[in-house]
């Protein structure tokens, strides 16, 4: 079964504190990994996708890296304005049409 | 231009009742899909709309929910004899078409509460 696990749950950071988050995942063949932003009471948007181990992808503060096994999504110096949960998805086997995600991990980012 | 779209924004009903939840996907798009959103957990995916095919069902927790798609547009959910088990934000996405390279883009949801 396809599986994908993201940690840590919550993380608090400090203005300027870089830190990575970690989305883990089993899947019979990966056909892509994506990552989006959820603000409360809002709806996933969309950040990167990733489709081969040694990829990365950036986008002003952050940057998603991908291995066979996991994707990191990276974040410099973050600010107040980073704060949300960020959500971690593949797209497996073909076939499979929709995304499997993750829990989410909720950042708080504290000025 | 104009993303996603879904109404109600929010939706508290009774036990047993039914509940119809509506989203408009971005013009142009031929995928379109639902997902269920429950405290805590993961997004569930519950079922896809790809053109004129037939729909990919596979991921309805029961016959008490449904959906259809008019005119490859606008799709509908529906959910019978609501449960509080059912109580949930209902998120529903669109791309341009079916394919790994082609990005979903969500609607805000319709946040049911069952009581």
């Amino acid at each position: 079964e396809d599986q994908v696990t993201q940690s840590p749950e919550a993380l608090r950071l400090q203005e300027g504190e870089s830190s990575s988050l970690n989305c883990s995942y089993t899947v019979s063949g990966l056909r892509g990994l994506f990552w989006y932003r959820q603000d409360p009471g809002k709806g996933p948007e969309f950040l990167f996708t990733l489709y081969s181990a040694g990829e990365e992808k950036e986008k002003e503060r952050l940057k998603a890296t991908l291995t066979k096994k996991e994707s990191f999504l990276h974040i410099t110096a973050p600010k107040p304005e980073d704060s949300a949960t960020y959500l971690c998805a593949v797209l497996p086997r073909p076939g499979r049409r929709a995304l499997t995600f993750g829990s989410g991990t909720r950042l708080q980012v504290q000025p | 231009g104009a993303g996603v779209s879904q109404s109600p924004s929010n939706k508290v009903t009774e036990k047993g009742k039914d509940v119809e939840l509506r989203c408009d996907p971005i013009s142009g798009h031929t995928a379109l899909y639902w997902y269920r959103q429950s405290l805590g957990q993961g997004l569930e995916f519950l079922i896809y709309f790809q053109g004129n095919s037939a729909p990919d069902k596979s991921g309805l927790p029961s016959d008490r929910f449904s959906a259809e798609r008019t005119g490859g547009s606008v799709s509908t959910l529906t959910i019978q004899r609501t449960q509080q088990e059912d109580s949930a934000v209902y998120l529903c996405a669109s791309s341009p078409r079916e394919g790994v390279k082609e990005t979903q883009y969500f609607g805000p949801g319709t946040r049911l509460l069952v009581l």
